[in-house]
């Protein structure tokens, strides 16, 4: 039961945009719709801000955005803004009826 | 509004044993999927098990035999029955429910700190 595969860290200005990936297998990421994506401020609790691959819940900035392709799935973060830097997880449903999360991703804005 | 109190954590030694519980207020745990989810000290969210509304559970490889996972509708309140605990499994833990396939955290956590 692997974790999915993010990139350990990513860096932008503000004002540009980033695109987060998320590996997984057949099994999870490629297998489901269900991906989701959590934005990890220090100090908080993980906030959903991508479920089922590109929807966003109410309140999100239209500034995210979610899609698969395959086995990879992805975060983008259009406008990037000061208060985006965070932690970020992708998240998966498996054909085990497990859930298995991504290690996460450092957005560092500059 | 949905409330979630976790509670239940503290200091344990290796191999020792602690319950988990989640308070919900908003939702009804039997009618979501519920799950825990911990965080390790610098280290990621790692999903842990899951109860679906129909009883059914799962759990990550590194904790089957060992947590249990079980929940009470009438007081709405989800568990977590941990033992034989290993110093890897030092973590704040959360209680998460279900929502449109992914899940919503709402609750602060509870600290298990493993150490001797």
């Amino acid at each position: 039961q692997s974790a999915l595969t993010q990139p350990a860290s990513v860096s932008a200005s503000p004002g540009q945009s980033i695109t987060i990936s998320c590996t997984g297998t057949n099994s999870d990421v490629g297998g489901y719709h269900y991906v989701s994506w959590y934005q990890h401020h220090p100090g908080t609790v993980p906030k959903l801000v991508i479920y089922e691959v590109m929807n966003r819940p109410s309140g999100v900035s239209s500034r995210f955005s979610g899609s698969k392709s395959g086995n990879t799935a992805s975060l983008t973060i259009s406008g990037l803004q000061a208060e985006d830097e965070a932690q970020y997880y992708c998240c998966s449903y498996t054909d085990r009826g497990t859930w298995v999360f991504g290690g996460g991703t450092k957005l560092h804005v500059l | 509004e949905v409330e979630v109190v976790e509670s239940g954590g503290g200091l344990v030694q290796p191999g020792g044993s602690l319950r988990l519980s989640c308070e919900v207020s908003g939702l009804t745990v039997s009618s979501k999927y519920m799950s825990w989810v911990r965080q390790g000290p610098e280290k990621g969210l790692e999903w842990v098990s899951v109860i679906y509304s129909g009883g059914n559970t799962h759990y990550t490889d590194s904790v089957k035999g060992r947590f249990t996972i079980s929940r009470d509708d009438s007081k709405n309140t989800l568990f977590l029955q941990m033992k034989s605990l290993r110093v890897e499994d030092t973590a704040v833990y959360y209680c998460v429910h279900g929502i449109k396939n992914a899940f919503e955290f709402r609750g602060q956590g509870t600290l298990v700190t493993i150490s001797s």
